[in-house]
């Protein structure tokens, strides 16, 4: 079982609908979460984090964390062609210590005009 | 500039050649890290440097890679011998402490001839 988990796509939305990208974990124990979009030939770039059970919102972004499940997922409202991009899951898992991060291969999603 | 700076952005070179590449944090970040992105891959960690402590360097390949950070800012990664499978993209990043997100730098594209 991989650490960190993404269906890799293509998750193909209609512009102005929600997107739903979604991220399973391995370590129980993780503390904080991270959603990164990365455009082709660029670097990933910070787009949510969260650390507690629940919902965060930033704009049309929405960060949902369930460590009894171990998921972490990410809502993007009226999605726009902008929005196109590979979206990275990251996790700062308890095992090995530090801060590296995690990463899942990511989603890639497609808004469609 | 506020982020984080690498250089140089695309490096060829023949295999068997050493090369450097270059990291320079964002203003009072702490934390330091390495990363390789494969074309089509996830983010492999390579390399973390927190303060003075020594650095975690469980992520590295091999013993032809290794990372050094000087007076707790700027980074150099140096690959020794290079091989084909080196061929990658090499990004950066730094945040303000543990579980703090972490911002990428642009990267440095190496292509091994």
């Amino acid at each position: 079982q991989k650490e960190v988990e993404q269906n890799s796509g293509p998750l193909s939305v209609p512009e102005g609908a929600i997107a739903s990208l979604n991220c399973t974990y391995s370590d129980r124990g993780s503390q904080s979460f991270f959603w990164y979009r990365q455009y082709s030939g660029k670097s990933p770039e910070l787009i949510m984090f969260i650390y507690s059970n629940g919902d965060k919102e930033d704009g049309r972004f929405t960060a949902q964390l369930n460590k009894a499940s171990q998921y972490v997922s990410l809502l993007i409202r009226d999605s726009q062609p902008s929005d196109s991009a590979t979206y990275l899951c990251a996790v700062n898992p308890t095992t090995g210590g530090g801060n590296k991060l995690t990463f899942g291969t990511g989603t890639q999603l497609k808004v469609e005009l | 500039g506020a982020g984080v700076s690498q250089s140089p952005s695309n490096k060829v070179t023949e295999k068997g050649k050493d090369v450097e590449l270059r990291c320079d944090p964002i203003s009072g970040h702490t934390a330091l890290y390495w990363y390789r992105q494969s074309l089509g891959q996830g983010l492999e960690f390579l390399i973390y440097f927190q303060g003075n402590s020594a650095p975690d360097k469980s992520g590295l390949p091999s013993d032809r890679f290794s990372a050094e950070r000087t007076g707790g800012s700027v980074s150099t990664l140096t690959i020794q011998r290079t091989q084909q499978e080196d061929s990658a993209v090499y990004l950066c990043a730094s945040s303000g402490g543990r579980n703090q997100p972490q911002h990428f730098g642009d990267g440095t594209r190496l292509s091994i001839l």
